[in-house]
């Protein structure tokens, strides 16, 4: 297996703009995290899916934030509109139960 | 609501010396113990992990504590290597959930030469 995969790794961008980050999780894992990462606040929890269903949201930071996750092999998390504080590397993971495997991460820049 | 405190935030030893990384739970009903590492760069991986039924768990240079009445847990890493330089943190099930965790903030490991 490719392990979790996340696209794009880097992405720039200009305040106002729509960013839309992507995973695929690891095929047969039923839980699905998105996590924010940054220096000031650390390792945050966005929002955890379980077979496709969002189970807690509340780390989602505002109504900018939305997360999707159609089929169980595709989760999207897009922010509308960008701000410079959403700067930060925005980590997907999955898990079948105990351990969570992370994908890469996307480094987002916004300007 | 659940909390999971680590300590320290920095912690600098010298190669070859041992280190230990402490973290403390509120949840009683937390049933599962990971810590991952995170080397500059890279994403978080699991480095040992262990379950509210064992006391201790060892895997080379590295071993994980529990002790469930004073809700806390520990990593400790003997002989300590340049390569064991990163970011290590820990978690803790949320509930008896197998799936959501608590995060600890983090330590920073910086091994001297």
């Amino acid at each position: 297996d490719a392990g979790v995969i996340q696209s794009p790794r880097h992405e720039v961008t200009e305040m106002g703009q729509e960013v839309t980050l992507r995973c695929k999780p690891i095929s047969g894992h039923n839980s699905l995290f998105w996590y924010r990462q940054t220096m000031m606040r650390g390792l945050e929890l966005l929002i955890y899916f379980n077979n496709n269903v969002p189970i807690d949201d509340s780390g989602m930071p505002e109504d900018r934030f939305s997360a999707k996750m159609p089929n169980a092999s595709f989760s999207t998390l897009k922010i509308q509109p960008s701000e410079p504080r959403d700067s930060a590397v925005y980590f997907c993971a999955s898990t079948r139960g105990g351990e969570q495997f992370f994908g890469p991460g996307t480094r987002l820049t916004v300007l | 609501g659940e909390n999971v405190e680590q300590h320290p935030s920095t912690l600098s030893v010298q190669e070859g010396d041992s280190a230990v990384i402490k973290c403390t739970y509120s949840d009683s009903a937390s049933n599962y113990f990971p810590w991952y590492k995170q080397e500059l760069g890279k994403r978080p991986q699991l480095i040992i992990d262990i379950r509210s039924n064992v006391g201790e768990k060892k895997d080379q240079r590295i071993a994980v504590t529990l002790n469930k009445t004073a809700k806390h847990f520990s990593l400790h890493i003997t002989e300590t290597q340049p390569e064991d330089s990163a970011v290590y943190f820990c978690a803790a099930s949320k509930g008896d959930s197998n799936y959501q965790l608590i995060w600890g903030a983090g330590t920073k490991l910086i091994i001297k030469p």
